[in-house]
């Protein structure tokens, strides 16, 4: 149980195009979804957190206004990177909170963007 | 707001010797612990967690962490590694309240050679 998917996998697009990222909680209801990136070799790193049916928290730092998050329903939250630059190449990972198991996060296996 | 060390940047091991990797948090409160491993080229996988009672936890492929309350620490253990445990190792906190997120530290790359 308690599993996270994304989609796609890897993407690569031009610069200054919009790319879209799904993460969907499988077998449960996630109240809660968290948005991380990870840079080669290094930790992840927060960018926002979001409830359903709420506008995302974004942490400190982050653009929010390119770093688009919607977390319209209980399984399904999209991150879209508007405007993509190189150094948003990144993998970006996505994180799931349901009701029960109150402070476990399930994650999902990452997306890899590689901007051209 | 609460913060994770990692000191070990990377650990070089024999195949069959003990592991100790080291993760202290800063933060007051309670805490909930979890140490994550990821594999290279996959994602995240939970090791352990803890979040009350026993201190010491058993995780899963024989790893063990135990909570010092005084010292701040979690530190993650295996008696005898293998060549497979060879990954990157990331200790995580978040407050035993509300629906605070997962902090993570910088991360440990263990390479296990034969």
């Amino acid at each position: 149980g308690a599993v996270v998917s994304q989609h796609p996998s890897w993407v690569i697009c031009k610069s200054g195009t919009s790319v879209k990222i799904e993460c969907r909680s499988l077998d449960f209801q996630a109240t809660t979804m968290f948005w991380y990136r990870q840079f080669p070799k290094q930790s992840l790193m927060l960018m926002a957190t979001s409830n359903e049916g709420s506008k995302a928290t974004y942490e400190q730092g982050v653009e929010k206004d390119k770093f688009l998050i919607n977390h319209a329903s209980l399984t399904l939250s999209t991150l879209t990177v508007t405007s993509a630059h190189p150094e948003d190449s990144s993998f970006y990972i996505c994180s799931a909170r349901g009701t029960s198991g109150k402070y476990e996060q399930y994650f999902g296996p990452g997306t890899r963007l590689t901007v051209t | 707001a609460q913060s994770v060390s990692q000191h070990n940047h990377h650990v070089i091991l024999s195949e069959a010797a003990s592991l100790e990797l080291g993760c202290n948090y800063s933060y007051g409160g309670t805490v909930n612990l979890f140490w994550y491993v990821q594999y290279p080229g996959q994602h995240l996988q939970l090791l352990l967690k803890y979040f009350s009672g026993d201190p010491l936890v058993k995780g899963i492929k024989g790893f063990e962490a135990e909570f010092i309350k005084s010292k701040f620490s979690f530190n993650l253990r295996k008696p005898s590694v293998q060549w497979s445990d060879t990954a990157e190792y990331f200790c995580a906190v978040n407050v035993n309240s509300g629906n605070t997120p997962l902090v993570f530290g910088k991360g440990t790359r263990l390479s296990v050679i034969a």
